[in-house]
């Protein structure tokens, strides 16, 4: 399974764009980039997903570069409602259960 | 995506009792998922439970400890067996709709006393 990295914490104000690195340096090929959202006291929610390159979707972007060793979840003009935990995972084919690694509480200001 | 919902949505209970969650999805999926969230921490997946077969359990997990049902497409429970204050968790089932994207139910918050 391949390990993810990512910051423990990250902060920011409303409006802001927001840029969430996460590290995979050993990911198979088969695996996708897959980022996950958790609000407290609420399951995730997926957010995005992408095998390289650039992914948009109406929440979020995410950037995969051809090596695919990591991946950055963009988050435009951020707000409140935003505070959350992110989850970067590497998600394969073969294995349907999720690996959660410690995740990136991002907060944001007023 | 499908609507998951779980029962109950929170419990308090005594040290050496068992509780049962429920796990009900508002569609027919193959495979259904139970997690652990610990206060403050990521998840940990505890098993896979497949319709009509025997769930498959993680490391560190155990079938007598965490018994599994899944009796149907729609529907599984799981059973935190003898339970301690070590079992204070957030538990969560799963289901995927397709292999890369799984969709959760908003969690079983339990506190053993």
């Amino acid at each position: 399974l391949a390990k993810t990295t990512q910051p423990i914490s990250m902060d920011s104000y409303e409006g802001q764009e927001v840029n969430i690195t996460c590290s995979h340096n050993n990911i198979a090929t088969n695996d996708y980039i897959t980022w996950y959202q958790q609000f407290p006291s609420q399951g995730p929610r997926f957010i995005i997903q992408g095998y390289k390159t650039k992914v948009t979707n109406e929440v979020a972007s995410l950037f995969i570069p051809a090596d695919r060793k990591s991946s950055t979840l963009s988050l435009p003009r951020v707000s409140l409602s935003d505070t959350a935990v992110y989850y970067c995972l590497a998600v394969g084919t073969g294995r349907r259960a999720l690996t959660f690694g410690s995740g990136t509480r991002l907060q944001v200001q007023p | 995506s499908a609507v998951i919902s779980q029962k109950p949505s929170r419990d308090i209970c005594q040290r050496g009792t068992s509780l049962t969650i429920q796990c009900q999805v508002d569609s027919q999926v193959t495979m259904m998922f139970w997690y652990r969230q610990q206060p403050g921490q990521s998840l940990t997946l505890i098993a896979t439970a497949n319709q009509g077969s025997e769930a498959t359990y993680e490391s560190g997990f155990v079938i007598d400890k965490f018994p599994i049902s899944r009796p149907n497409l729609t529907f599984s429970t799981l059973t935190v067996s003898n339970m301690s204050p070590e079992d204070s968790s957030i538990y969560l089932c799963s289901v995927d709709e397709t292999q890369e994207t799984q969709y959760f139910g908003p969690g079983t918050r339990l506190l053993v006393l």
